[in-house]
């Protein structure tokens, strides 16, 4: 079956620092990539829409220039937070669309910023 | 208001009894409707689709009712391996998901 890979599984930065979040569909290609961020005890929120070659679409209250999303090819899609804050500790989750709305997960990427 | 909202627990049960969970959406327009279950600090993972006619898979079924937009999933001899949380989710057409908070269950020996 369709795979998605994400990596790291676990991150801990500094506070200030930037971290990459990489998200990959291993045996179909995903034009629209999904990412998603869970807090504890809380609901998975979509943040934005990665599309393939074109700018991602954000949620509103999601800041475009703190995380920045790029699709640069039709297996991988990356997450950038930039200037991570304790605040942006989180569970980060991407998901792709195969075929006619089939949405698969990455296994997560858990953020600790101290 | 939430789009998906859920209780969200904690449902304790022994092994063997049958619990139920409802969710309830508040946009008519939503197309098409799932139970993800998740387990701790792990990826939400599809555990079925939901359907207008209803649908069972093995000991659990799922209702869906558009008039009252509500979905339920009902699990029959509960396992303790069937303790998770459930994610109730809805596609509203803009082919991203969106979850409810959750439902926790614990199934106790």
């Amino acid at each position: 079956g369709a795979v998605v890979s994400q990596h790291p599984s676990r991150v801990i930065c500094k506070s200030g620092t930037s971290v990459k979040i990489e998200c990959r569909s291993l045996d179909f290609q995903a034009t629209t990539m999904f990412w998603y961020r869970q807090f504890p005890k809380q609901s998975l929120m979509l943040m934005a829409t990665s599309n393939e070659g074109s700018k991602a679409t954000y949620e509103q209250g999601v800041e475009k220039d703190k995380f920045l999303i790029n699709h640069a090819s039709l297996t991988l899609s990356t997450l950038t937070v930039t200037s991570a804050h304790p605040e942006d500790s989180s569970f980060y989750i991407c998901s792709a669309v195969q075929g006619p709305g089939e949405l698969f997960f990455g296994e997560g990427s858990r953020l600790t910023v101290l | 208001r939430k789009e998906v909202e859920q209780d969200p627990g904690p449902f304790n049960v022994p092994e063997g009894a049958t619990v139920a969970f409802n969710c309830t959406y508040s946009n008519s327009a939503s197309q098409s409707f799932f139970w993800y279950r998740q387990d701790c600090r792990k990826e939400p993972k599809l555990l079925m689709s939901v359907y207008s006619s209803g649908n069972e898979d093995g000991r659990f079924t799922a209702q869906l009712n558009r008039a009252s937009q509500y979905i339920s999933l009902l699990i029959r001899d509960s396992k303790l391996s069937d303790s998770a949380t459930y994610l109730c989710v809805v596609n509203t057409g803009r082919r991203a998901l969106t979850f409810g908070s959750g439902t926790r269950l614990q199934v106790q020996p």
